[in-house]
């Protein structure tokens, strides 16, 4: 069974830096792309970034422009584990984080993800 | 970008009865098109990807159709359990973007 487990949110000042792991388990990590798709509070949903399996040299497929120069995706083959580093952070980055495992190794559809970590960006 | 836009924003539709939800994109996206349930305080679910191909375990009431700019899902005989918010998404290039989404509500 697939699981994609969030953490690292939580409440945090405007300006300031947090940084949201993905603990992953029951796939072949390595194969998949990954992604993070966040959703602010009553709203609908916003792709933040993503990056190609590791058998496809781990690419950064991009990032939404709301995000682009704050915001930097990574993954760890060791620790089957997905990363957002997010600086900068903004009142309006207030949302909860998802997990989001690809349907395959160069990025399509989102095909598992996990329950989300809540961040909210406030003084 | 390529902006995805849905219609109806609310479809209010009895038990029994079935629904179709439009998504346009701003530009071809060909095939590269999924869509998504989602229900309050759970994450989303795939329904469908590449346009028409039914996710794993999902009833065979949903199907997707289109291609280019113009995609529909449907869903024949609503069960209580579909009564959701339905986000379409493109993922012709590198800029995954969602729909704003049709909230399938109980009549």
């Amino acid at each position: 069974e697939v699981q994609l487990v969030e953490s690292g949110g939580g409440l945090v000042q405007p300006g300031r830096s947090l940084r949201l792991s993905c603990a992953t388990s029951g796939f072949i990590f390595d194969d998949y792309a990954m992604h993070w798709v966040r959703q602010a509070p009553g709203k609908g949903l916003e792709w933040v970034s993503g990056l190609t399996g590791l058998t496809w040299n781990s690419v950064v497929l991009g990032y939404g422009d709301s995000v682009k120069g704050r915001f930097t995706i990574s993954r760890d083959s060791a620790k089957n584990s997905l990363y957002l580093q997010m600086n900068s952070l903004r009142p309006e980055d207030t949302a909860i984080y998802y997990c989001v495992k690809d349907i395959g190794p160069v990025g399509a559809s989102l095909h598992d993800w996990g329950q989300g970590t809540l961040v909210t960006v406030s003084s | 970008e390529i902006v995805m836009t849905q219609s109806p924003a609310t479809l209010s539709v009895s038990p029994g009865d079935g629904a179709t939800l439009s998504c346009r994109a701003s530009q071809s996206v060909s095939s590269n098109l999924a869509w998504y349930q989602q229900k309050p305080g759970q994450a989303p679910r795939l329904l469908i990807y590449a346009a028409s191909t039914r996710a794993t375990g999902i009833p065979a009431r949903f199907s997707g159709s289109g291609s280019g700019t113009e995609f529909t899902l449907t869903i024949t005989s609503l069960q209580s359990e579909d009564f959701a918010v339905y986000y379409c998404q493109q993922y012709n290039n590198n800029r995954w973007t969602f729909g704003q989404g049709t909230k399938v509500e109980i009549k």
